[in-house]
């Protein structure tokens, strides 16, 4: 497999700040990782695919000037949350794809965001 | 487009019974399938995956599962339930010119009961 990390594990802000997570691809250069959210007792619902040194592709719903995301190497990808309302808490995952072509993604450990 | 449906969100089983747990997909394309497995709070692991070749695929801590064409299914087993296996479980589907994208199921909790 592949190891993936995700940077806070658990975050609590108040409304109206932002929050940066991070996703890095800690053994090998991933040139392409999604970013998805699950809420309680729910599935994963993709937001983003990011690629490596181009704008990120958001899915259908999702507003990219409120979740913001970077992949500015090949092994580091961030999400920030911008201007967070308590409707944002939830479970924040990413994965990287280790081959282009291959459809096999690693996941991360996942971020709890609670917006208070 | 493509599309996952796990059927039913709960299943319980007895500690040394049969795991069996649906998924039917749907896919305009060959699709690559995937079984994933999602502890409390953590990110989610692969259990097996599907691409090409041969259709009973095995995988990590004694699961197994077939895909089965005719059927577009990929139903996941495993002939002997652990207690440690209690845990959320994902099929997911992926193929085509979705840029790689996985389709999740809704889930299915496995719980195991001593």
């Amino acid at each position: 497999g592949a190891v993936v990390s995700q940077h806070p594990s658990w975050v609590i802000c108040k409304s109206g700040t932002s929050v940066k997570i991070e996703c890095r691809s800690l053994d090998f250069q991933a040139t392409t990782m999604f970013w998805y959210r699950q809420f309680p007792k729910q599935s994963l619902m993709l937001m983003a695919t990011s690629n490596e040194g181009s704008k990120a592709t958001y899915e259908q719903g999702v507003e990219k000037d409120k979740f913001l995301i970077n992949h500015a190497s090949l092994t580091l990808s961030t999400l920030t949350v911008t201007s967070a309302h308590p409707e944002d808490s939830s479970f924040y995952i990413c994965s990287v794809r280790r081959v282009a072509g291959s459809y096999e993604q690693y996941f991360g450990p996942g971020t709890r965001l609670t917006v208070t | 487009a493509q599309s996952v449906t796990q059927l039913g969100s709960h299943v319980s089983v007895s500690e040394g019974a049969l795991v069996l747990l649906r998924c039917n997909y749907s896919s305009s394309v060959p699709p690559y399938l995937f079984w994933y497995v999602q502890y409390p709070n953590q990110g989610l692991q692969l259990l097996l995956k599907y691409t090409t070749g041969a259709t009973l695929v095995k995988g990590i801590n004694g699961f197994e599962a077939e895909f089965k064409k005719s059927e577009t299914s990929f139903h996941l087993t495993k002939p002997s339930a652990h207690m440690s296996d209690a845990a959320e479980y994902f099929c997911a589907v992926s193929g085509g010119n979705q840029g790689g994208k996985l389709i999740f199921g809704q889930g299915t909790e496995l719980s195991v009961k001593p």
